[in-house]
């Protein structure tokens, strides 16, 4: 079984819909993230949690709400969605404590704003 | 402003030749970087890290080497095997995990 699951993994919708993409992971790690990922702009981080009662913006976080709901599960949602949300989304987990801890991604969602 | 910069979108190299994959970064507060790999339809994975303090990690085929005063990592993979060919993504942090940028990713094809 996959560590970092990601639901859904592909979901097309029209503008002005709410979209919530979910995140687990069975890795017991305190920290986790969500990130974009665009054509020629690389994985830009949305928001983070390092536990459930601390939730930070990120770099874009602008459209963009979060819930951490426990530990193992990160939920990112899309009040209104607009076509320019339209990107390949994950979710990473990595354990807290030190600094430089490697994350671990999900297998991603595929976002189409129409 | 990306202050992590892969300015090679591809590369192709033949098997059992050496790759090596570029990247920039401006911001002189990082000082952790980390390359990841990711296949398609599937999210990235860690390969290897550095830190600041070093100037050269290795591990197995791959290596990554650091110029700080050039703000510049490189990767290296010998030798190089089709099942290599992935995006690679590089990722510089600060003091904090929750920091870390990425560059656009570079498209490494090893030719059998």
């Amino acid at each position: 079984d996959a560590d970092v699951t990601q639901t859904p993994r592909n979901r097309i919708t029209k503008t002005g819909k709410r979209i919530m993409l979910e995140c687990s992971q069975t890795k017991g790690h305190d920290r986790m993230y969500w990130y974009r990922q665009d054509p020629g702009l690389g994985l830009r981080l949305i928001y983070y949690s390092f536990d459930v009662k601390d939730i930070n913006k990120g770099e874009i976080s602008d459209g963009y709400s979060v819930s951490r709901q426990a530990q193992a599960k990160f939920s990112l949602s899309l009040e209104s969605a607009i076509p320019n949300q339209t990107a390949l989304y994950f979710c990473a987990t990595s354990p807290g404590g030190l600094s430089y801890n490697e994350q671990f991604f999900g297998p991603g969602t595929r976002l189409t704003v129409l | 402003d990306q202050q992590v910069k892969q300015n090679s979108p591809s590369l192709s190299v033949q098997e059992g030749r050496i790759s090596i994959l570029n990247c920039d970064y401006t911001n002189s507060m990082f000082d952790y970087f980390l390359w990841y790999k990711k296949y398609p339809a599937e999210g990235p994975t860690f390969l290897i890290s550095i830190s600041s303090i070093k100037d050269k990690n290795e591990d197995g085929r791959f290596t990554v080497f650091l110029n700080k005063s050039a703000k510049h990592l490189s990767l290296h993979i010998v030798p190089s095997q089709p099942g290599d060919s992935a995006v690679y993504f590089c990722a510089a942090s600060g003091d904090n995990n929750n920091d870390m940028r990425f560059g656009a990713g570079t498209r490494l094809t090893v030719k059998p």
